[in-house]
């Protein structure tokens, strides 16, 4: 099946940039996905690409997409005690018309004071 | 906003008996979706729908099922639940697959 890859966990200061890095496999992918889980709760959506676009900015997000080594990244600017939690990359996968998501492992961040 | 209800935050049942988790959606999406999420492995696919009374298995459907009888409704079936099934279990729905998938709140089911 296919595959979606992340570093399980990452630590930062406040006020530093995070970077989280995502490997997927599927290049038929129209869309990847970046979603946010806090502490109890399900997932929310925090931001996406279309796959025909390198570089998505959003606010404090930068999301970059390189196909060719079909890698993707999350920066976070200026990061606050607030954005601790699991974040999860995802691609769509499957045939066409039945397509799920397929989600990594999620990184943990973990912002420090 | 769309909004995806799973029926109970947290359960608790033994080993053998007849799980239901019941998801309900509110904005007339075509997808449903079951994930389990586990610590380290991320969410895994059991099984997803693409309309009423058809379903899909994701990538581990061993000891689950689903039913759609419904548009709005989207039930995991645990037939004899056993301990490896203690999990979280996470609700989807999307407008279609490669769309924006919207999630419940989870029920973290324990099996004793």
């Amino acid at each position: 099946g296919e595959d979606v890859e992340q570093s399980l966990f990452l630590s930062v200061r406040e006020g530093d940039s995070s970077v989280i890095n995502c490997t997927y496999t599927d290049s038929s992918s129209t869309y990847l996905y970046w979603y946010k889980q806090e502490p109890g709760a399900g997932l929310q959506l925090l931001t996406y690409i279309f796959s025909n676009m390198d570089m998505k900015q959003d606010q404090r997000l930068t999301v970059l997409l390189n196909k060719k080594d079909k890698h993707l990244s999350l920066r976070i600017a200026d990061t606050q005690t607030g954005d601790s939690a699991i974040y999860f990359c995802a691609e769509s996968s499957g045939n066409t018309g039945r397509r799920a998501l397929t989600f990594g492992s999620g990184t943990r961040l973990q912002v420090q004071p | 906003d769309v909004k995806v209800t799973q029926s109970s935050r947290y359960l608790v049942k033994r080993t053998g008996e007849k799980v239901f988790l019941e998801c309900v959606q509110d904005m007339d999406h075509e997808n449903m979706f079951w994930y389990r999420q586990d610590p380290g492995l991320g969410l895994r696919l059991i099984y997803f729908s693409y309309d009423v009374k058809m379903k899909e298995k994701g990538d581990i459907p061993e000891g689950y099922s689903v039913s759609r009888e419904k548009k709005e409704r989207f039930s995991l079936i645990l037939e004899s639940a056993s301990t490896n099934q203690t999990s979280m279990y996470l609700c989807a729905s999307s407008l279609w697959g490669d769309t924006e998938a919207f999630f419940g709140q989870g029920t973290r089911l324990t099996v004793v």
